[in-house]
């Protein structure tokens, strides 16, 4: 089955760039009919959608974030990434990458988060 | 934009059914999903298509979808149903949109 696992610095500081790697094992991320995603949680609150990406390289992000986002893939590493810039406290929250699928727009599965903080 | 709402608490004794909703505007247009996040883990999808299950998730998680409320019952609620819940659209509006989640507490 497909698992995904988030990695990348826990400590950025602030009007830094966030950059995050997901590696997906168990599958290819080049399978057609998915989409490949990053989705954050402030501590104690909501999820809140931030994009993907399809293999292709296609991208969709957030509104609210799309000035700050990018999302990239390596189907050579089965990996697909998160670099969001000029962060602030705001940003600090949970990342999580989950696996989407193309018209369904559910998702499953998710990654097991990883804590990013923003702090000078 | 499109707004989901969900109440933030649903409180409910065990072997009981819990029903938490999800409001939106015609929401009974759309899909919706459902997931259950327990305290340091993450979120997983318990039913998708408004009333379906993946495979694992046990026959006492359901759902509903009419009109402007989504509904996600879970039968004979156990200690272990403790949780999170939180509902998800796509709208092409939005795009991918959550509900604020609901805090299911087992008395």
């Amino acid at each position: 089955q497909v698992q995904l696992q988030e990695s990348g610095p826990g400590l950025v500081k602030p009007s830094q760039t966030l950059s995050l790697t997901c590696t997906v094992s168990g599958g290819s991320i080049s399978s057609g009919g998915y989409y490949w995603s990053w989705i954050r949680q402030h501590p104690g609150k909501g999820l809140e959608w931030i994009g993907y990406i399809y293999y292709s390289g296609s991208t969709y992000y957030n509104p609210s974030l799309k000035s700050r986002v990018t999302i990239s893939v390596d189907t050579s590493k089965n990996q697909f990434s998160l670099k969001l810039s000029s962060v602030t406290a705001a940003d600090t929250a949970v990342y999580y990458c989950a696996r989407g699928r193309t018209g369904l727009n559910w998702f499953d599965p998710w990654g097991q988060g990883t804590l990013v903080t923003v702090s000078s | 934009s499109y707004v989901l709402t969900q109440p933030p608490s649903v409180s409910v004794a065990p072997g009981q059914t819990a029903r938490i909703t999800c409001g939106g505007n015609n929401i009974g247009s759309k899909s919706v999903h459902w997931y259950q996040q327990k305290p340091g883990q993450a979120p997983v999808l318990v039913v998708y298509d408004d009333s379906d299950r993946p495979s694992g998730i046990p026959e006492r998680f359901s759902g509903s979808n009419s009109g402007n409320t989504a509904t996600l019952t879970i039968s004979r609620v156990e200690a272990g149903d403790e949780a999170d819940y939180y509902c998800q659209v796509w709208d092409s509006s939005s795009d991918h949109l959550f509900g604020g989640g609901t805090k299911l507490t087992v008395l």
